[in-house]
């Protein structure tokens, strides 16, 4: 059964520095991985979709990577800002076994001090 | 942009009611989602649909029904609500299996 964790749960770091927040998942085979991020009382805003063939993807001061064989991603945060803080969810997609549905990760709570 | 719209942003209904969510989307996307999320328990999946008139159970179905009329449109009922159904609901949708996933800004449900 495919397991998504993120850890740390929650962080906090200083404005202006670069961080990295991580997500695994137990079973390699996905069809691709998805960054999300939530801010308080708002639905998820999506950030980066990697597919099971690609190692990374770039969208503006955000990079996530992919590494199937470990089973892990990471999302670099270049240059933190305050507007950065939310609570980021990774989800990976499995195939027509599981429907293609989602299974998702618990979160990162991410605060940015100014 | 893809839009994704949810018709009330903060409901509050009694015990026993039938409760309509409903959910728009503008991109004619054939895929759309219901899901619920709670404090320590993450998201959850409710229902999805693939298509007009489809509808397929995701982990937690019990309680709820669906409705997909038009495509663009999905409909979560609580046909009758029960204080356990208190929760933020979320409903998105995508283009294809390989898509991403867009969200609408959500429903916080109370069941008092």
């Amino acid at each position: 059964k495919q397991e998504v964790t993120q850890i740390p749960a929650a962080l906090s770091v200083p404005e202006g520095e670069n961080l990295v927040l991580n997500c695994s998942f137990t079973d390699s085979a996905i069809y691709n991985l998805q960054w999300f991020r939530q801010d308080p009382g708002k639905g998820l805003t999506s950030l980066l979709l990697i597919q099971s063939s690609q190692r990374e993807q770039t969208s503006g001061r955000l990079n996530a990577s992919l590494d199937k064989s470990s089973g892990r991603s990471t999302l670099y945060i270049a240059a933190s800002q305050p507007g950065d803080s939310a609570t980021y969810l990774c989800a990976v997609l499995r195939g027509e076994d599981s429907n293609y549905q989602l299974i998702w990760g618990a979160g990162t709570k991410l605060i940015i001090k100014p | 942009d893809v839009k994704v719209t949810q018709s009330s942003r903060y409901l509050v209904k009694r015990t026993g009611e039938k409760v309509f969510l409903e959910c728009v989307q503008d991109m004619d996307h054939e895929n759309m989602f219901w899901y619920r999320q709670d404090p320590g328990l993450g998201l959850r999946l409710i229902y999805f649909s693939y298509d007009v008139k489809m509808k397929e159970k995701g982990d937690i179905p019990e309680g709820y029904s669906v409705s997909r009329e038009k495509k663009e449109r999905f409909s979560l009922i609580l046909e009758s609500a029960s204080t356990n159904q208190t929760s933020m609901y979320l409903c998105a949708s995508k283009a294809g299996h390989n898509q991403p996933q867009h969200f609408g800004d959500g429903t916080r449900l109370s069941i008092l």
